[in-house]
């Protein structure tokens, strides 16, 4: 079936830094690219997404490109703030399964 | 705006146990879904439901049993609680199906001793 792969945390970075969280998928077909993020003590929620070859999602500063010759969806920021600790997953709908499929997560923890 | 909840939001129980996890979102959205998030294995989907009385089994189904006998609610019970279900268990919904935006609710820590 098809898979999601992060880059392994955690990640800690000081404040302005950048930031680049890999993801790379395996798929059939071209799937939606999706990243939700997972704050502290809550549910996840989605940060951007992604829907064909080319296109950037974006939101809060941060961007992911959607590969199609790397499969990948890199998320990445400019500048980090201390706000943006917590835990990144990048997922992909599997069509053929028809469920959304999880990286394994990345913990980022952004020092002041 | 209440969105989707979950109750109870940290639970102990002991092995053979039955336990329901429940589920409740405002804003009747067709499709419910019951996540685990274990370390090392991201999110995975134990059982979803299309509508009130559907449901399917996801990735990791063996141990759970739900029901949906009305869109807003979705529970999910532990029949017989073992230690491997120890976990944090998130129910999402979306309005139209798997490819819409899922929105979560805050979770539930279960422990199984």
């Amino acid at each position: 079936g098809d898979s999601v792969t992060q880059m392994e945390g955690p990640v800690t970075l000081s404040e302005e830094a950048f930031l680049t969280i890999n993801c790379t998928y395996t798929a059939t077909g071209y799937p939606s690219l999706f990243w939700y993020v997972q704050y502290p003590g809550e549910g996840l929620q989605l940060l951007l997404k992604a829907t064909k070859a080319d296109d950037k999602g974006s939101n809060k500063g941060f961007e992911a490109t959607y590969r199609k010759e790397t499969t990948s969806f890199h998320l990445e920021k400019g500048s980090v703030q201390v706000s943006d600790s917590a835990v990144y997953f990048c997922a992909l709908i599997d069509q053929g399964a028809q469920k959304l499929v999880f990286g394994q997560g990345t913990r980022l923890t952004i020092n002041p | 705006d209440a969105g989707i909840t979950q109750s109870p939001r940290y639970k102990i129980t002991e092995t053979g146990r039955q336990v329901t996890l429940m589920c409740h979102q405002t804003w009747s959205h067709s499709y419910m879904f019951w996540y685990r998030q274990d370390l090392g294995h991201g999110l995975r989907l134990i059982y979803y439901s299309a509508a009130a009385d559907i449901t399917d089994k996801g990735e990791v189904p063996d141990g759970y049993v739900v029901s949906r006998s009305k869109t807003e609610n979705f529970p999910l019970t532990l029949e017989s609680a073992t230690r491997s279900q120890t976990s944090v268990y998130f129910c999402a919904s979306t309005l139209t199906g798997v490819g819409d935006t899922q929105y979560f609710g805050p979770g539930t820590r279960l422990t199984v001793l």
